[in-house]
């Protein structure tokens, strides 16, 4: 079955750095790749997602890549603020399920 | 916030014991989707339903069984709690005609559970 590797696990900048995690795949069928963050004590929301006939999309300081062929996909927040502190998690959808990534705490110090 | 409610949102239980979590959505969504998250796991299925009364196993689906009779409610339960199963349980809901996980999952606010 499908297996996402994410990394890194924790991920600390400065304010207004940008801030990458990456996630790799493992079952080629899989063509819809979501991100989600929460926050401590909350429900994880959707930030962005991409599927597989795109291999970019951006949302504000938010963009997402994607590269079937090396089966990685990617999360990039430029000018980090606080409150994108959190933990970001990956997702990978090969028919009937979404395959999460064990979770990316991101801390940004001001 | 798609309109999902969970309940009870905490409980705690002792060993052997039934519990039954409810996931109720107002928005009409075919999927309804049963996760668990642990520390170091991220978010794990345990079942799915893709229409009332059509369920099928996700990844952790041992000792959790789920009933869907109506649309609008999704249950998972615990027929013999174990402390393996003290986590935070999630649903969620998704619109999609076919596949079911190719269009955002929505999710709901999440039940702390506790076996004793």
């Amino acid at each position: 079955g499908e297996n996402v590797e994410q990394h890194p696990s924790t991920l600390s900048v400065q304010e207004g750095d940008s801030a990458v995690i990456k996630c790799t795949y493992s079952d080629s069928a899989s063509n819809y790749f979501p991100w989600y963050k929460q926050e401590l004590g909350k429900r994880p929301q959707l930030i962005i997602d991409i599927r597989s006939n795109v291999g970019e999309k951006k949302d504000q300081r938010i963009a997402v890549t994607l590269n079937k062929t090396a089966k990685h996909f990617s999360l990039h927040i430029t000018e980090t603020q606080p409150e994108d502190s959190a933990v970001y998690f990956c997702a990978a959808s090969p028919q009937t399920a979404l395959i999460f990534g064990k979770g990316t705490t991101l801390s940004v110090s001001s | 916030d798609a309109g999902i409610t969970q309940s009870p949102r905490h409980k705690v239980t002792e060993t052997g014991t039934p519990v039954t979590l409810r996931c109720h959505q107002t928005e009409n969504h075919r999927y309804m989707y049963w996760y668990r998250q642990d520390p170091g796991h991220g978010l794990r299925l345990i079942h799915y339903s893709y229409g009332v009364k059509d369920t099928d196993k996700g990844e952790v689906s041992d000792g959790y069984s789920v009933s869907r009779s109506k649309t609008e409610d999704f249950l998972l339960t615990l027929e013999s709690a174990t402390s393996s199963q003290t986590s935070v349980y999630f649903c969620a809901i998704s619109d999609a005609t076919s596949g079911g996980s190719q269009e955002t999952q929505y999710f709901g606010p999440g039940t702390r559970l506790l076996v004793l």
